[in-house]
């Protein structure tokens, strides 16, 4: 059972370019979470999404930043205009079923973004 | 209130040793506390977790106490290796949300 899938694990841009971020989670798991870590820092919730629904974005900038989980596909996370202060470790999480009494979620690997 | 405290930020144990990280929550609506470990440029790996009512969880040498009252719970890793060397990050949520974590606290086992 392959496990969360990242991609790509690292990602150079300029400032003022796209950043797409692409996530797929864990087999037979619906439920994805999106995470930011900051050099030297903890995690922060960023979004949560199910199948073709947002069901949490209270941790996302207002602008710039959008994400997705379309019926077929990974969830995508997309940054529009990268700054400098956009560089941080990326990392999607998934879950089974969050309200159920399994809770675990599970992180993939990470996209190292870095802007110059 | 959200937050979720973590102490120390960094922890030094000799081989064999106790490894012992705190952390304090503020929102009682939590009722699931899971601990991450994280080794350089890799994710954070589920390691252990415990729900509120049960005060204490084992798997190996990793045990959580659990505080319900005082708000607290902690990881304590027992004959602690080098293998071991590693940030943990405590967390906390409650049904459907995301976690909250903790600032992570950076774990030097000495051989």
């Amino acid at each position: 059972n392959a496990g969360v899938m990242q991609n790509p694990r690292h990602l150079v841009r300029r400032r003022g370019q796209e950043a797409r971020l692409r996530c797929s989670p864990m087999k037979g798991h619906s439920h994805v979470y999106w995470y930011r870590q900051l050099p030297e820092e903890g995690l922060k919730f960023m979004v949560y999404l199910q199948k073709e629904n947002i069901i949490d974005e209270s941790g996302m900038p207002k602008e710039r930043f959008s994400a997705e989980f379309p019926k077929e596909g990974p969830s995508i996370l997309r940054i529009q205009q990268v700054v400098r202060g956009d560089s941080a470790a990326y990392f999607c999480a998934s879950s089974p079923n969050p309200a159920g009494a399994s809770r675990e979620q599970y992180f993939g690997p990470g996209t190292r973004l870095t802007v110059t | 209130q959200q937050q979720v405290k973590q102490s120390p930020q960094s922890l030094i144990v000799q081989k064999g040793g106790i490894s012992i990280i705190n952390c304090a929550y503020e929102n009682t609506a939590f009722d699931y506390f899971p601990w991450y470990q994280q080794f350089p440029g890799k994710g954070p790996a589920l390691l252990i977790a415990i729900r509120p009512d049960v005060s204490e969880k084992k798997e190996g040498r990793f045990t959580i106490s659990f505080n319900k009252s005082a708000k607290q719970f902690s990881l304590h890793i027992m004959d602690s290796q080098p293998g071991d060397s590693a940030t943990y990050f405590c967390a906390a949520t409650n049904a459907g949300n995301m976690l909250t974590f903790g600032g992570g606290t950076r774990l030097m086992v000495k051989p």
